[in-house]
């Protein structure tokens, strides 16, 4: 089971946004600063689209975006499309480790 | 532009011995920090470990008793071993980096393999 929380499963229908939230065990409140997000399609590699919590790699549509608040870190896809349908990982390290986790993973359906 | 292809035996026998390699093509693998990771059916994807030229690694601990990973720096290439291997090490198997980003996390990975998949049968 991993450290970070993500639910198995969200959908929107186009054109609307949805949001990922990807949580820290309440007792690691402020160990895991570091947030990734990860959008995957099946065959192929994942692609990196958030890192550092808010930042985009160049060519990352501004329609995905992170933000973080206490022990939640969050990835909001807006106009959503056809195209976005995927799973979507979160990751990050414990401060004070070097042990990357991932989280559980979510599958957004577009509608 | 770098690329990255792993490669390596489709099939496994359970309790032997699983051998991936991981080409890397434009550019030095000494510049980098090699990780593989691994996406099992149902579990998701899971860092198994980092290699460095100078030799340093970090495994993951739940699979650290049996993973090694390694540099062929004449070859520009990685790899990985997992011994014992069961069902449950199934996976898709990929190479991935942080190639062309600044940042203090370990787990930014801006450039994939294509992924090797690997099948242990009984």
């Amino acid at each position: 089971q991993s450290a970070l929380t993500q639910p198995a499963s969200v959908s929107g229908s186009p054109g609307q946004s949805v949001t990922i939230p990807c949580s820290a065990p309440s007792t690691d409140a402020g160990a895991y600063n570091y947030v990734s997000w990860y959008q995957h399609h099946p065959g192929k590699a994942p692609k990196l689209l958030i890192y550092d919590v808010t930042y985009r790699p160049s060519g990352i549509s501004n329609r995905f975006s992170g933000s973080k608040s206490a022990n939640t870190a969050s990835l909001t896809i807006s106009g959503l499309q056809a195209e976005d349908e995927a799973v979507y990982y979160c990751n990050s390290y414990k401060s004070g480790s070097t042990v990357v986790v991932f989280g559980g993973g979510t599958k957004l359906t577009v509608l | 532009q770098m690329q990255l292809q792993e490669s390596g035996p489709g099939l496994v026998k359970a309790s032997e011995t699983l051998s991936l390699t991981c080409d890397v093509t434009g550019d030095s693998i000494t510049n980098y920090y090699w990780n593989w990771i691994r996406e099992s059916p149902g579990k998701g994807l899971e860092w198994i470990g980092y290699v460095f030229h100078t030799g340093s690694v970090n495994y993951n601990p739940s699979l650290k008793s049996r993973v090694t990973m390694s540099m062929d720096t004449s070859r520009n290439q990685l790899s990985l071993r997992l011994t014992s291997v069961t069902a449950a090490d199934t996976a898709v198997y990929y190479c991935a980096s942080r190639w062309q980003l600044t940042t203090r996390s370990p787990g930014v990975f801006d450039i994939w393999g294509p992924g090797s998949v690997v099948t242990v049968s009984s």
